[in-house]
């Protein structure tokens, strides 16, 4: 299984944008996809997008299509997600999580980052 | 993509069996075998719990199970267990490359 550390919480006023960090260990690189799911405070679970490590293909929920940008450095491992025009309802624990590819199992997760955006 | 619909709770007393529904439409639930389901305890990251409709990762206690008819998926929790109490998602496919939660359900053991 793969390991997965995020970075930590920031906070950022509306019309900002965020880039979130998720460093993976423990495995081959390539054979990863990492999906992006954020659950607001007191709330479900949203899934945002994800993004194929060998190829760095990305596929986002419709919802966040127009602001998410999911990235991935092959050098260091590290996936990112990137959401810009940030409002108060973005405020949320972003989680990154690890797939083996065509499993459908989000068997990983990452620690959670605390995004807070406010005035 | 709208959230799959689960009980907001359900609630059991220690040593009853619980089971938590998930509704989908045809395009998701309905059309793939690729639902899983969550267990998140309060501050804690999800843990995957079942996989593939009913398939249990490795670790998993096997008081717990899970099936799925036409667009309803369910997890049923057999033996509750005080360490049971905490929030459930369930999670389907729904092509493109597409994911999509249900809404949760809150288990209290009573």
């Amino acid at each position: 299984q793969v390991q997965l550390v995020q970075s930590g919480a920031e906070v950022k006023k509306p019309g900002a944008s965020v880039k979130v960090s998720c460093k993976a260990s423990g495995y081959t690189f390539t054979n990863y996809y990492i999906h992006w799911v954020r659950q607001a405070p007191g709330e479900g679970l949203q899934w945002m997008g994800v993004i194929n490590a060998s190829g760095g293909r990305t596929s986002y929920a419709q919802r966040f299509q127009d602001r998410v940008t999911m990235t991935r450095d092959t050098s260091t491992s590290t996936f990112y997600m990137e959401l810009s025009s940030l409002r108060s309802e973005d405020t949320a624990v972003y989680y990154c999580a690890g797939e083996l590819p065509s499993t459908s199992r989000f068997d990983s997760w990452g620690q959670g980052t605390l995004v807070t955006v406010s005035s | 993509q709208s959230a799959l619909t689960q009980p907001a709770s359900v609630s059991g007393s220690p040593g009853q069996s619980i089971t938590i529904s998930c509704t989908g439409t045809s395009s998701d639930v309905g059309n793939y075998n690729l639902v899983s389901w969550y267990q998140q305890h309060p501050g804690k990251a999800p843990k995957l719990m079942i996989y593939e409709v009913n398939r249990r990762p490795s670790g998993v206690s096997n008081r717990f199970s899970a099936s799925k008819s036409g667009n309803t998926a369910s997890l049923t929790i057999s033996g509750l267990q005080a360490e049971d109490e905490a929030d459930y998602y369930c999670c389907s496919y729904a092509g493109s490359s597409t994911y999509v939660f249900g809404t949760g359900t809150k288990v209290t053991v009573l």
